[in-house]
């Protein structure tokens, strides 16, 4: 069974339109992270937590939000979406944050029209 | 400022033959971790092999092997005998902010032929 799992797994939306990525893992880890996968750029981090109610800044955060409801959910949240948020979503969780592997979800595919 | 370079975008390689490809990075801290990720084509990314700063043997899991140098700041991820299954986009990842999350490289695909 899948341990991260992502919502929706494809995704299309207007510019301006609101848009919530979700994320649940089952690992029992603390860390969970949000990236974005763009040709040219690799994986970029986005937002960050390390246990419910917390969130860090990541590299790419502009245009953002994320929340973590619980230690399984993390979601990523688009209020105003633009066409330069289309990219591949892709969810993670680590239990010893960037000193440990992490484990990923299969992605989510934003399309912003 | 934290940065992971993967300088080559491509590689061809023939079956049961050896794979090598770079990664250089850029940090200040004293102590570190780098990571090797495999991103197969359906999109599914999954954790390969890890180096610690502190430890000086290279890492080896299976066929993958690690040809770490310190003092160039690189982490070569090594394949041998290789199978078609592993083509696929290779990432290089160094942990990043104060340890609490990773930096990846743009990546390297490897595409492997009878």
């Amino acid at each position: 069974e899948a341990a991260v799992t992502q919502s929706p797994r494809n995704k299309v939306t207007v510019t301006g339109g609101n848009v919530t990525l979700s994320c649940r893992q089952t690992n029992s880890h603390n860390y969970m992270y949000w990236y974005r996968q763009d040709t040219g750029h690799g994986l970029r981090l986005i937002h960050y937590s390390y246990g419910a109610g917390n969130l860090q800044i990541g590299d790419v955060p502009d245009g953002y939000k994320a929340t973590r409801t619980t230690q399984e959910d993390f979601f990523l949240l688009l209020e105003l979406a633009s066409p330069s948020q289309t990219s591949l979503y892709f969810c993670a969780s680590s239990d010893v944050g960037g000193r440990g592997e992490q484990y990923f979800g299969p992605g989510t595919r934003l399309t912003v029209l | 400022a934290q940065k992971v370079t993967q300088t080559q975008t491509s590689i061809s390689v023939v079956e049961k033959t050896t794979v090598t490809m770079d990664c250089v990075y850029e940090t200040r801290d004293s102590s570190y971790f780098l990571f090797w990720y495999k991103q197969t084509a359906s999109g599914e990314i999954v954790f390969l092999i890890r180096q610690d700063s502190y430890k000086k043997e290279n890492a080896t899991v299976g066929h993958y092997s690690l040809n770490f140098q310190k003092p160039k700041s690189s982490i070569g991820l090594i394949i041998t005998a290789t199978q078609i299954e592993d083509s696929a986009v290779y990432f290089c990842a160094m942990s990043h902010q104060g340890g609490r999350a990773l930096i990846f490289g743009t990546g390297t695909t490897v595409s492997v032929s009878p």
